[in-house]
């Protein structure tokens, strides 16, 4: 079974603080993919990474796949309270395994 | 509005009832899979299908069936529902499991 743990699980800071999420497995990925999700909402994909060592910018966000394909970390630059929410990470081992792995998510609160 | 549309949003049953729960996207995405989402247990995939005619199971399929006769449409059938399933259901689809999902926006499932 694969496994991606995240951390921190919670996180609670002031607006225009920096923060960094890290997403961790034992696995390599053929994609490692974040999401956000709100209250009562599914989740919504940020972005996909499919390259070992690559780094892709979302306005205020970064993430970061590392080189050996089995960790990634996201980067908020001066978070703001519309940042608030959990954020979850995915990875795709690809091949015949066709199954999506979530971590277990951060869960982020922005404060005014 | 092109996504992934989830019927019914809120559900309650009795035990041992059976129910199903609607998915369909128009998309013509290959991929759907079904996830149940419960507190500290993050996402955890059920069922999953790689186009119509093509199911298998995920990591806690007991309980839940699936069909897809159709690309846009992947029922999850509830047989007999039991407490432990109250949880929130989300479908998701993909035209590539490693480019990232669209999810629907859930279905609260409450079994009494």
């Amino acid at each position: 079974t694969q496994l991606l743990e995240q951390s921190p699980q919670f996180l609670s800071i002031q607006e225009g603080e920096n923060l960094t999420v890290y997403c961790n497995s034992s696995s390599v990925f053929s994609s490692l993919q974040w999401y956000r999700q709100e209250p009562g909402e599914g989740p919504v994909l940020l972005v996909t990474v499919v390259t070992g060592g690559e780094v892709k910018k979302l306005k205020r966000l970064t993430f970061q796949f590392g080189d050996a394909r089995k960790d990634s970390s996201l980067h908020i630059t001066a978070a703001q309270p519309g940042d608030t929410g959990l954020y979850l990470c995915a990875g795709w081992s690809g091949g015949s395994n066709y199954k999506l792995t979530f971590g277990k998510g951060t869960l982020l609160t922005v404060n005014p | 509005n092109a996504g992934v549309t989830q019927t019914p949003k809120f559900q309650v049953l009795k035990t041992g009832q059976s129910m199903t729960l609607q998915c369909a996207q128009d998309m013509n995405h290959e991929y759907m899979s079904w996830y149940r989402q419960d507190p500290g247990m993050g996402l955890r995939l059920i069922h999953y299908s790689v186009g119509a005619g093509i199911t298998d199971q995920g990591e806690v399929p007991n309980g839940y069936n699936v069909s897809r006769s159709t690309t846009e449409d992947f029922p999850l059938r509830l047989l007999s529902a039991a407490p432990s399933q109250t949880s929130v259901y989300f479908c998701a689809s993909s035209y590539w499991g490693g480019a990232g999902y669209t999810f629907g926006s859930g279905t609260r499932l409450t079994v009494v």
